[in-house]
Parts: structure tokens; C-alpha cells; sequence
């Protein structure tokens, strides 16, 4: 079965500094691996995908992530984060693809102080 | 403006006291999906609508019920609610089901509260 794991419930950092939010997938076939942030007060935004190709993939508002096939990691990464930044982000991955079979993890809360 | 719009945002009900959270989408979706939020446990899917007339189980769909009748909307029924359905809703809905990597949608939520 598929299943994502953020191993990390809660990121301190400070603003301008450089983060990595970690995700870990456990799959047997073809993976589909997304990252998505909720703001405060807010539903779920779709931030960057993975489907095929470049295991760089670059997303909304400066973050990007790696598809690492051989540590099945999709860490998000920013360089330099803003206050505005602080939310919870969940990793997310899809089995066989289809939206309807779309596997949550537990989220990681990024909290940005100045 | 898209949007996937859920009311109401917070409710308080009290065990057993049938209650409907409601769910309506302005893209001509497909696809309508409904999850509930807990802390430590992420999102997990309730009850899922490839089209109208079409609906299947999600992960925990036990207590729960739904109906697509017409297209643009889902709603989420709660025949008789119990304390352990206390949580965080949200409707999200896609164009489509069954095309890698569809974008999700979501609303806003729904805070319920169960006494």
C-alpha cells in the first residue's frame, strides 16, 4: 500500500532562513507524489506535483522539492522563507495517479518567526 | 471567481441530531471529494463523487453519508452524529478523477463540533 510519512510535526525557523520540510513515500509502483499548504483559516492549495521527469520540480511562492527515488524522499525546500510563509504543508501521493486514490500525510506545521 | 464554498464554517451540535454541512462548486467539476482533518492523523477521505449519480467509500467513511445529484454540489450528511466525528471538514473538488495529477480544490471548512 501507498503512505506518505513527514517525519517532522513542527518547523521553527526564522524568517530569512533557509528551510527543508522532509516527506517519505512508501509505494510498489509508479509514484505521483504532490505537495499542498493550508494557510491559517484556509483549505488546501496545491503548491508544486511531481508526475515524471525532472526530479526538480519547482512550485508556487519560491519552493521547490526532489524526487529521490532511492531514499523515496520529496523534501520541500526554500532558501529563504518570509513571515507570510507560515502554515501547514502536506505531502501527498496519489496511487496509480487517479485524484480519487490521493493519500495524505500527517502535515508539518511551518512556524516563521522574525 | 472558481470556488468550492462549504457552510456553514463553524457548527455546534449536540449526539444524535441529524445534521447536513453543505458543499457547492462553480467549475463544472467531475470530481467531489470530501475529507475530515484531526490533529496528528492529516487528511483522510470520507466519501468521493466521480460524477453525478456516482459516489464510493473513501478511508473512513463509517457515520457518514452523501449525495450528488446535481453536479455543482455534494453535501455531507451526518444522520446521527457522535463526539469521535468532532473535526475539521473540507470539500475539495477536481475536473476530473482519473487524470494524473488533477489539481484539488478546496473549500474553506467546516469546524464541527459535536456535544
Amino acid at each position: 500500500a501507498q503512505s506518505v510519512t513527514q517525519l517532522d510535526s513542527q518547523v521553527p525557523v526564522f524568517e530569512e532562513a533557509p528551510v527543508e520540510l522532509r516527506c517519505n513515500y512508501s509505494s510498489s509502483v509508479s509514484v505521483y507524489l504532490f505537495w499542498y499548504v493550508q494557510y491559517p483559516n484556509q483549505g488546501l492549495q496545491l503548491l508544486l506535483k511531481y508526475l515524471s521527469g525532472s526530479t526538480l520540480v519547482k512550485g508556487i511562492n519560491g519552493f521547490e522539492a526532489e524526487f529521490n527515488k532511492s531514499q523515496t524522499s520529496f523534501h520541500l525546500r526554500k532558501p529563504s522563507v518570509h513571515i507570510s510563509d507560515t502554515a501547514e504543508y502536506f505531502c501527498a501521493v496519489s496511487r496509480g495517479g487517479a485524484t480519487n486514490k490521493l493519500i495524505f500525510g500527517t502535515g508539518t506545521l511551518l512556524a516563521v518567526q522574525p | 471567481e472558481a470556488q468550492v464554498t462549504q457552510n456553514p464554517r463553524y457548527l455546534i451540535t449536540v449526539t444524535g441530531k441529524k445534521l447536513t454541512v453543505t458543499c457547492s462548486q462553480n467549475m463544472n467539476h467531475e470530481y467531489m471529494s470530501w475529507y475530515r482533518q484531526d490533529p496528528g492523523l492529516g487528511l483522510r477521505q470520507i466519501y468521493y463523487s466521480m460524477n453525478v449519480e456516482v459516489t464510493d467509500k473513501g478511508d473512513v467513511p463509517e457515520g457518514y453519508k452523501v449525495s450528488r445529484k446535481e453536479k455543482r454540489n455534494f453535501p455531507l450528511i451526518l444522520e446521527s452524529p457522535s463526539p469521535n466525528q468532532t473535526s475539521l471538514y473540507f470539500c475539495a473538488s477536481s475536473s476530473t478523477w482519473d487524470r494524473v495529477g488533477e489539481k484539488l480544490f478546496f473549500g474553506s471548512g467546516t469546524q464541527l463540533s459535536v456535544l
